[in-house]
């Protein structure tokens, strides 16, 4: 059974720092990552998806990597923003196929302070 | 619309009473899922549907928790006699044929 674990699980940094978060997966046999975030109350917006053939992806200020033979992925956000405080989650499909369930992990809260 | 839609937002239900939650898919988009949220966790998969046929239900954690999409579009998730241990954030999320998933806004699910 597939399990994602995501740390840590809160996080607070200074406006403009640079941070990561981690994602690791206990099966290596993905296709796909996706980073989505979820602000307080609300649904999730997807961020970035990485395909099993890419090593990175990235969306401005965010860049994700992925190493499916060590089953970890990262989500590198540079000069963070107060906008930016919300809890990020990734997720890996849990079967092949043209759409698959996703196994999420716990999220990862960030607070970014002025 | 260009997203995800999920209907009520918010739903508060004395124990035992039906519930019907609704969502409209982005047009276009022959997969469907629902996942559960409880506070402070990840969501988990519920079910998940390909056009009209209900390909995956092995998530639903009773009998109580029925779900259709019988015309491939909107998807209904009806739970029965609800109990407290059903009020979670309730998600639906849609794909095309290119695997990303869509969430739509949730709904907030209290049971009293």
């Amino acid at each position: 059974k597939q399990e994602v674990t995501q740390i840590p699980a809160a996080l607070s940094v200074p406006e403009g720092e640079n941070l990561v978060l981690n994602c690791s997966f206990t099966d290596s046999a993905i296709y796909n990552l996706q980073w989505f975030r979820q602000d307080p109350g609300k649904g999730l917006t997807s961020l970035l998806l990485i395909q099993s053939s890419q090593r990175e992806q990235t969306s401005g200020r965010l860049n994700a990597s992925l190493d499916k033979s060590s089953g970890r992925s990262t989500l590198y956000i540079a000069a963070s923003q107060p906008g930016d405080s919300a809890t990020y989650l990734c997720a890996v499909p849990l079967n092949t196929g043209t759409a698959s369930k996703l196994t999420f992990g716990t999220g990862t809260r960030l607070q970014v302070t002025l | 619309g260009a997203g995800v839609s999920q209907s009520p937002r918010y739903k508060v239900a004395k124990r035992g009473q039906d519930v019907a939650l609704r969502c409209d898919p982005i047009s276009g988009h022959v997969s469907l899922f629902w996942y559960q949220q409880a506070l402070g966790q990840g969501p988990e998969f519920l079910t998940y549907f390909q056009n009209e046929a209900q390909l995956d239900k092995s998530g639903l954690p009773s009998d109580r928790f029925f779900a259709e999409r019988p015309e491939g579009s909107v998807s209904t998730l009806k739970i029965q006699r609800t109990q407290q241990e059903d009020s979670a954030v309730y998600l639906c999320a849609s794909s095309s044929f290119v695997y990303e998933q869509y969430f739509g806004p949730g709904t907030r699910l209290t049971v009293t």
